[in-house]
Formats: C-alpha cells, sequence, structure tokens
C-alpha cells in the first residue's frame, strides 16, 4: 500500500451513534477520496477532496460528511450510523495530473452497525 | 477476509495459460481508465491504465486493449499464476478531465493448479 494508513481497521458500532473513520498517507497527494464496497456492487465514490477544506459530494453521499484540514488526514463520519452504512470502507489518493491519474487504495475498514 | 462480491462473474483459467476479463464501459465521455485487482481482505491495488488516445498499452504480463467504438475495455494476463487469483474490476473516468471515477463490479479469476 502507497503511504496509506486507515483507522480504525475494524468497528462494531450500534444503530445511531456517530462514527469516524481516518485517512492518513505520506505521499503529499492532491486528491483523496472515500468509497463504500458492497457485494454485488463495484466501489462507490461517497465524497472526495481535491485540496484541503475543498471536498465535493460522490454518488453515495447521503449519511456521510467529511473534512479535511491537512493535506495527510481525509476523515469520514457518519454523523448517526445505520445498518445500511454497514459496509467496507475505502480511502484512496491520487496526484494532479491534467488527463487522469491512477488511485491508490488503503486497506480498508470494515464497519459493522448493529 | 471480506468478501468483495458474492455473485460475481467467474473465470476459471489454467496455470499458465492466458486470461482475457471484458469490461464494458457506458460513458462514451470517459477519456481514461483503470484496472485494479482485489486480492481477498485488500485494498484494489492499480495494475495498468489507459487513455482514450490509445488502443493499446502493455505492461508486465499484462495488455490492456481498448475498443471506444464498442466501449469495451479487455484486460489480458499473460502465463496466468496462482498469484494471480483475484478480482479484477475496471474504472473510467466520470467525465474527462475530472478524478472522479466510475468502477465496474468487477470478475474474479480463478487460477486452476
Amino acid at each position: 500500500d502507497a503511504g496509506i494508513t486507515q483507522s480504525p481497521r475494524h468497528k462494531v458500532t450500534e444503530t445511531g451513534t456517530p462514527v469516524t473513520l481516518r485517512c492518513h498517507q505520506t505521499e503529499n497527494h492532491r486528491y483523496m477520496y472515500w468509497y463504500r464496497q458492497d457485494p454485488g456492487h463495484g466501489l462507490r465514490l461517497i465524497h472526495y477532496s481535491y485540496g484541503v477544506k475543498d471536498t465535493d459530494k460522490g454518488e453515495v453521499s447521503d449519511g456521510y460528511s467529511v473534512s479535511r484540514s491537512k493535506t495527510e488526514d481525509f476523515l469520514l463520519t457518519l454523523e448517526s450510523a445505520t445498518s445500511s452504512q454497514t459496509s467496507v470502507y475505502f480511502c484512496a489518493i491520487s496526484e494532479a495530473r491534467d488527463s487522469g491519474s491512477e488511485q491508490y487504495f488503503g486497506p480498508g475498514t470494515r464497519l459493522t452497525v448493529t | 477476509g471480506e468478501s468483495v462480491g458474492l455473485h460475481l462473474p467467474t473465470l476459471s483459467v489454467q496455470e499458465g495459460d492466458n486470461s482475457i476479463i471484458n469490461c464494458a464501459y457506458s460513458n462514451s465521455a470517459s477519456d481514461y481508465f483503470i484496472w485494479y485487482k482485489q486480492e481477498s481482505g485488500k485494498g484494489p491495488q492499480f495494475i495498468i491504465d489507459i487513455r482514450s488516445n490509445m488502443d493499446k498499452r502493455q505492461g508486465q504480463r499484462v495488455t490492456v486493449l481498448l475498443n471506444k467504438t464498442v466501449k469495451h475495455l479487455s484486460l489480458q494476463i499473460a502465463a496466468t499464476q496462482p498469484g494471480d487469483s483475484a478480482v479484477y474490476f475496471c474504472a473510467e473516468n466520470a467525465t474527462s478531465g475530472t478524478y472522479k471515477y466510475i468502477f465496474g463490479t468487477g470478475t474474479r479469476l480463478k487460477v486452476l493448479a
């Protein structure tokens, strides 16, 4: 994994509780992403960041918020977890390039909401 | 490890044979495509990419072919090895020049000894 860590790696939480997942990179890449991966679905983008304090919504952003106060950290918060948010969450990073850039993924966080 | 898909299409290949994994994309405005490999319990790993001004690109033991006319992408793996067993999926950028990607659901490759 290209200098990307996620914490925690596993979490079990109860419905209605807030949860924050952390992504940390040591590559100084501009772009950071949060995805969720569920059986039968491809990776789906939740939110992404194109710079410090610059974020935008992805296709499944409802119920999630993000923050990026430093280049190296991108936080994903579930304000009030629901069972439908049980999933594996991946953080990814990419450099800024004019016509596309490969993404490097972290090891994932398995979140179970009971 | 985590299950990335319970009902993924599966390609079974004999060790040493070549593998071809296909992907259809939907967005004619996409101009950048990536193939990823995901092993059980791990994050996706970049394999190879291709831009829309190319039809073919080769890497180490892998080749990606792009057919823009029918919006089709394929990944060829030469001399498939047991370590190639994984889920493979393609990704396309959502629109030209953006860094949002759309991911396919993937194909499971099983290498038979």
